[in-house]
C-alpha cells in the first residue's frame, strides 16, 4: 500500500519562484491537510479539505493556495516563494466525519527558499 | 489560549533507562489525545491515542501514556529505551466537536546515549 505520497522530497527555490508540492493518497480518504514543520513550533496547519471541491484555511494559510479536484490529490501551491516559507511540509489524510479518525502522514517535502 | 505544550525541547537518556515525555493541553473540554513519533528524515507515525475509558493506554514499540484529567496531561512513558527510539516526539489533540483539525505541541527531541 502506498498510503500518502509526497513529491518532491527536496526542493530549492529562489525568492519569487512558484512551485507546487504534490500530495496523493490511495486510501479513499475524504479529509486531507497540509502542515508545515518549523523548529520549536511543531506542526502547524496550512490548509485542509473535507472532500473534492471543498477547502478551508488552517492556522498559517498566507502565501499558500490549494485546490481539491479529486479525492486522491491535494496539491499545495506557492505562488511567489519567500525565505519565510523555508520549512518541511507534510501532507496527511484520513476518513472524515469524526474526531477519532486517524490521520496518516506522508514522508514530507523539505523546501529551501533562497 | 487553547494550546498543547511539551515543556521539554530536548531530552537525553541512556539506553536501557526509563523515559517520560510530558504533554499538557489547555482546552475547555477534554480533546482526543495522540502521540506521534518522527524518526530522522521520516514522516509521522502514530504511537498511541486516547479517546475515552481506561486512562492508561498502550501503544506500539512498547510505549504507553497516561491521561490525567485533573492535570490536563497526557505523558508518554517507556520503561526501557532502545537506541532506535531516538526521534522527535509530538503530542497532538483533536477537539471532539470541530473540523477534525490536529493541533500539535512543539515536539521533544529524544537522544539516546549508548
Amino acid at each position: 500500500n502506498a498510503g500518502v505520497t509526497q513529491t518532491p522530497k527536496f526542493q530549492v527555490l529562489k525568492t519569487g519562484q512558484s512551485m507546487t508540492l504534490q500530495c496523493a493518497q490511495d486510501m479513499n480518504h475524504e479529509y486531507m491537510s497540509w502542515y508545515r514543520q518549523d523548529p520549536g513550533m511543531g506542526l502547524r496547519l496550512i490548509h485542509y479539505s473535507v472532500g473534492a471541491g471543498i477547502t478551508d484555511q488552517g492556522e498559517v494559510p498566507n502565501g499558500y493556495n490549494v485546490s481539491r479536484s479529486t479525492t486522491e490529490d491535494f496539491p499545495l501551491r506557492l505562488l511567489s516563494a519567500a525565505p519565510s516559507q523555508t520549512s518541511v511540509y507534510f501532507c496527511a489524510s484520513s476518513y472524515y466525519g469524526g474526531a477519532k479518525n486517524i490521520q496518516y502522514f506522508g514522508a514530507g517535502t523539505r523546501l529551501s527558499v533562497l | 489560549a487553547q494550546s498543547v505544550t511539551q515543556p521539554d525541547i530536548h531530552i537525553t537518556v541512556s539506553e536501557g533507562a526509563s523515559l517520560e515525555l510530558r504533554c499538557n493541553y489547555s482546552y475547555g473540554a477534554t480533546p482526543y489525545l495522540f502521540w506521534y513519533v518522527q524518526s530522522p528524515g521520516q514522516g509521522l507515525q502514530l504511537l498511541l491515542k486516547y479517546f475515552s475509558g481506561d486512562t492508561l493506554v498502550q501503544g506500539i514499540k512498547g510505549f504507553e501514556a497516561e491521561f490525567k484529567r485533573s492535570q490536563s496531561s497526557f505523558n508518554l512513558r517507556k520503561p526501557s529505551v532502545h537506541w532506535s527510539d531516538a526521534a522527535e516526539y509530538f503530542c497532538a489533540v483533536v477537539l471532539i466537536q470541530g473540523a477534525q483539525k490536529l493541533v500539535f505541541g512543539q515536539g521533544t527531541r529524544l537522544t539516546i546515549n549508548p
